[in-house]
């Protein structure tokens, strides 16, 4: 069975301060993880998605990474506005299988 | 990527009461799907609707209790049937795109009292 973890369940930072964010999966064969940032009341907004172990994808202040049993999402200098819950999943490489989520992470950056 | 919208954005619902949420694509798409998030919980996949077909139940979910239909390629409706408070969860459909990610549409917040 395909299983997600994150951690730490919640991040306080202060502005500037770089850190983070971990997602672990277990996965009988991985065709994409995905991250993605939920706003409170909000649906969840696409950011990246990585398809094998080496790969990393930037946007702006964050940065993806992957390794065969886990993914790093690394925020760079964080302002207020990253603030908010950061999700993994994980889809499987049969046709069909869907996604599985992560618990997710809360992140919160003060001023 | 897909815009996508949802009506009711929320609703307030008695207990044994249906409520079915619509779900709108401004392009074609063939997979939308439906989850489920319970208050602080991640999200959940409830079934996958195709057009033309049945949609997929997820174990745990039935079709008696969430019916969905999907009569064309950019609108679906999930129907939470006899409601109770063990409901109230917010309702996202989603739409895949290209390169097997997906997008969301803004969520429907049903309480159930």
């Amino acid at each position: 069975e395909d299983q997600v973890t994150q951690s730490p369940e919640a991040l306080r930072l202060q502005e500037g301060e770089s850190s983070s964010l971990n997602c672990s999966y277990t996965v009988s064969g991985l065709r994409g993880l995905f991250w993605y940032r939920q706003d409170p009341g909000k649906g969840p907004e696409f950011l990246f998605t990585l398809y094998s172990a080496g790969e990393e994808k930037e946007k702006e202040r964050l940065k993806a990474t992957l390794t065969k049993k886990e993914s790093f999402l690394h925020i760079t200098a964080p302002k207020p506005e990253d603030s908010a819950t950061y999700l993994c999943a994980v889809q499987n490489d049969n046709y069909g299988q869907n996604f599985v989520f992560g618990p997710g992470t809360r992140l919160s950056v003060l001023p | 990527s897909a815009v996508i919208s949802q009506k009711p954005s929320r609703d307030i619902c008695q207990r044994g009461t249906s409520l079915t949420i619509q779900c709108q694509v401004d392009s074609q798409v063939t997979m939308m799907f439906w989850y489920r998030q319970q208050p602080g919980q991640s999200l959940t996949l409830i079934a996958t609707a195709n057009q033309g077909s049945e949609a997929t139940y997820e174990s745990g979910f039935v079709i008696d209790k969430f019916p969905i239909s999907r009569p064309n390629l950019t609108f679906s409706t999930l129907t939470v049937s006899n409601m109770s408070p063990e409901d109230s969860s917010i309702y996202l459909c989603s739409v895949e795109g290209d390169r097997n990610e997906q997008f969301f549409g803004p969520g429907t917040r049903l309480t159930v009292l």
